[in-house]
């Protein structure tokens, strides 16, 4: 099952600052915290990941808490093209196989309002 | 990151007849995998797709209704069998991205509509 709480849906209004939250309250020290999104009608794309340091690229920050128990991504202007369900994961045990899995919850539903 | 095609976008199909969905990726590629996702639902790992061995399937999910190939490093495919209007659902082909954190790409998904 999934190791993170997210709020089901969140708006925000075009150009401002979008901040998706999430707990992971019994993540574990070598688990990563990564975060994806899926628009609609697309197959999920990733955004970005972070084990304590926060971390920042081209489409996102990424906010983890000192305790690592929460984190909050970032989108620093957002666009209506951001209007996405944005899943926040934590490896959550191995595949069959024996790799990591990740597994994905219900996310938070993003609206971006013009 | 790896490009990744699937065939066929989206299909209507009769209850009882099975349908296989292709994945191919420009790159070669150790891990890929196949998830499932209902309608309204959130994504569920089907299997692992391994290179010139069976495939690794999740528990809930069984060879027999879901046989993958994967003949090389770089394409494999996911067969559907038997549908029933249950198996109305989104199916997405994914592959690793190097070999350190688990990030993952995702094809765009085939849509399966059974009636």
């Amino acid at each position: 099952d999934a190791k993170t709480t997210q709020p089901p849906s969140m708006d925000c209004a075009e150009g401002r600052a979008a901040n998706l939250p999430c707990n992971h309250s019994t993540i574990s020290g070598n688990e990563y915290v990564y975060w994806y999104r899926q628009i609609h009608s697309q197959g999920p794309q990733y955004i970005i990941h972070g084990l304590k340091n926060n971390e920042t690229n081209e489409m996102a920050s990424l906010i983890i808490t000192e305790d690592r128990k929460s984190s909050t991504l970032i989108l620093p202007h957002a666009t209506l093209r951001d209007t996405a369900v944005y899943y926040c994961i934590v490896r959550s045990g191995k595949t069959q196989g024996g790799s990591e899995k990740l597994v994905f919850g219900k996310g938070t539903k993003l609206t971006v309002n013009p | 990151s790896a490009v990744i095609s699937q065939k066929p976008s989206r299909d209507i199909c009769q209850r009882g007849t099975s349908l296989t969905i292709q994945c191919q990726v420009d790159s070669q590629v150790t891990m890929m995998f196949w998830y499932r996702q209902q309608p309204g639902q959130s994504l569920t790992l089907i299997a692992t797709a391994n290179q010139g061995s069976e495939a690794t399937y999740e528990s809930g999910f069984v060879i027999d209704k879901f046989p993958i190939s994967r003949p090389n490093l770089t394409f494999s495919t996911l067969t559907v069998s038997n549908m029933s209007p249950e198996d109305s659902s989104i199916y997405l082909c994914s592959v690793k991205r190097g070999s350190g954190a688990n990030v993952l790409t995702f094809g765009a998904g085939s849509r399966l509509t059974v009636l």
